[in-house]
């Protein structure tokens, strides 16, 4: 069965230091995975997605994210947090063996930045 | 988000009362996805529209669910006889293309007395 793994609930981060939030999956064939944000009382909005090719995929707002098939991990990272990014993240893939597309989300994790 | 709009934005409903929660995408999008959202949770997928192929209901957790595609357009979500643990954010999500990323609308709140 295809699952995502966030292990962290919460992730707390001093402004301007580097942050990583953690993703695993499991999934048959090669994922494709993707990262999501959500502010309060909003939508989700898309960060960045790995289909194939570079292992490291740079996204909106300075995120970027490594996929690393041996650890079947895909950690969202930034080199300097801002108190704006303080939301709710949520890891997801879509196996290759799906023909709709659908998404398997992770629980979320929230990232909370302080000044 | 990007050419996705939900009404109402919050819906409060007694229990055993059904709702109608809609979805309008842009135009022109390739497949349309219905997502629940419970609090503390991620999202779990409903359904899925494209084009005039079967949707997938797979996800659907009970007959009281149902949903719609107008065309290529709106699309509304059904749930009858609303229980209590129905109450989550409902989102509505499109691709667009032949692009593998999903936009969505900003939710409908639904809580259920």
């Amino acid at each position: 069965a295809q699952s995502v793994a966030q292990p962290e609930d919460q992730v707390n981060v001093a402004e301007g230091n580097p942050l990583t939030v953690k993703c695993t999956y499991s999934v048959s064939g090669n994922p494709y995975l993707f990262w999501y944000v959500q502010y309060p009382n909003r939508g989700l909005q898309f960060l960045l997605k790995y289909i194939t090719g570079d292992n490291l995929v740079k996204g909106s707002y300075g995120f970027e994210a490594e996929f690393n098939k041996s650890q079947t991990s895909f950690h969202l990272k930034k080199p300097s947090a801002l108190v704006s990014d303080s939301a709710l993240y949520f890891c997801a893939v879509r196996g290759l063996s799906s023909n709709t597309g659908k998404l398997i989300f992770g629980q979320g994790t929230t990232l909370q930045v302080k000044p | 988000g990007a050419g996705v709009s939900q009404s109402p934005s919050n819906k409060v409903t007694e229990k055993g009362k059904d709702v109608e929660l809609r979805c309008d995408p842009i135009s022109g999008h390739t497949a349309l996805y219905w997502y629940r959202q419970r609090l503390g949770q991620g999202l779990e997928f409903l359904i899925y529209f494209q084009g005039n192929s079967a949707p997938d209901k797979s996800g659907l957790p009970s007959d009281r669910f149902s949903a719609e595609r107008t065309g290529e357009s709106v699309s509304t979500l059904t749930i009858q006889r609303t229980q209590q643990e129905d109450s989550a954010v409902y989102l509505c999500a499109i691709r667009q293309g032949g692009s593998d990323t999903q936009y969505f609308g900003p939710g409908t709140r639904l809580t259920v007395l």
